[in-house]
């Protein structure tokens, strides 16, 4: 059973950079999407971002001039930097699967989810 | 990019009474790139609901999903105490991933 871990650190700096890893557990890293997902308080869902196993990114065109996605497929992890934060980037960062058929024809939903981490940003 | 819009934003209903939730996109969507998630305070939302009708592993059949083009709506057929919480939609396009606001399910 596949099995998704954030971690990372929980307060950060107003200007800094937020850096989260997802560890990946019962499972190979290949031939899903790997995204990262926000909820600040008492909001919604915010999708941030996502990773193929091949390395290809997408971003959520609000946020692309400061996020990026990277994957160390060698050690099951996935991993997100946020540059230049601010008090709006509090949030519960979770981390999750998605799953696409080959052809793009088909999207299974985001099956598996870590239980997610809150950050602040404050000085 | 599409927007996802559902509404009500709060259903209040009592126990055993059937939910009906929309969804509602900006541009249509693909039916099999529509999902729907539940999430409860403090944890991280679960998937119902994939390819706008499919249950996924382990959902109860008291939830439906149905519609095409740009409205879509998740049923629950009769409401159990487990229920309260609250349902989002979802869509893929475009290599991207957009979320609707929420549904909130409270105890009437």
């Amino acid at each position: 059973q596949v099995q998704l871990r954030e971690s990372g650190p929980r307060l950060v700096k107003p200007s800094e950079t937020l850096s989260l890893t997802c560890s990946v557990s019962g499972g190979s890293v290949s031939r899903y999407y790997w995204n990262w997902i926000r909820q600040p308080p008492g909001k919604g869902l915010e999708w941030i971002g996502c990773i193929y196993s091949s390395g290809s990114t997408n971003y959520n065109p609000s946020l692309k001039s400061r996020v990026t996605i990277s994957a160390d497929t060698s050690k099951n992890q996935f991993s997100l930097k946020l540059d230049s934060v601010t008090a709006a980037d509090t949030a519960v960062y979770f981390c999750a699967r998605d799953v696409l058929t080959t052809w793009g024809d088909y999207y299974y939903g985001m099956d598996v989810w870590g239980q997610g981490t809150t950050v602040t940003v404050s000085s | 990019e599409i927007v996802l819009t559902q509404s009500p934003g709060t259903l209040s209903l009592s126990p055993g009474e059937r939910a009906t939730l929309s969804c509602r996109a900006s541009q249509s969507v693909r039916s099999s790139y529509l999902a729907w998630y539940q999430q409860k305070p403090g944890q991280a939302p679960r998937l119902l609901i994939y390819g706008a009708s499919s249950r996924a592993t382990g959902i109860p059949d008291r939830f439906s999903g149905s519609g095409s083009g740009t409205d879509f709506t998740l049923t629950i057929s009769r409401l159990e105490p487990e229920d309260f919480a609250v349902y989002y939609c979802q869509q893929y396009g475009d290599s991207l991933r957009t979320f609707g606001q929420g549904t909130k399910v409270e105890i009437k």
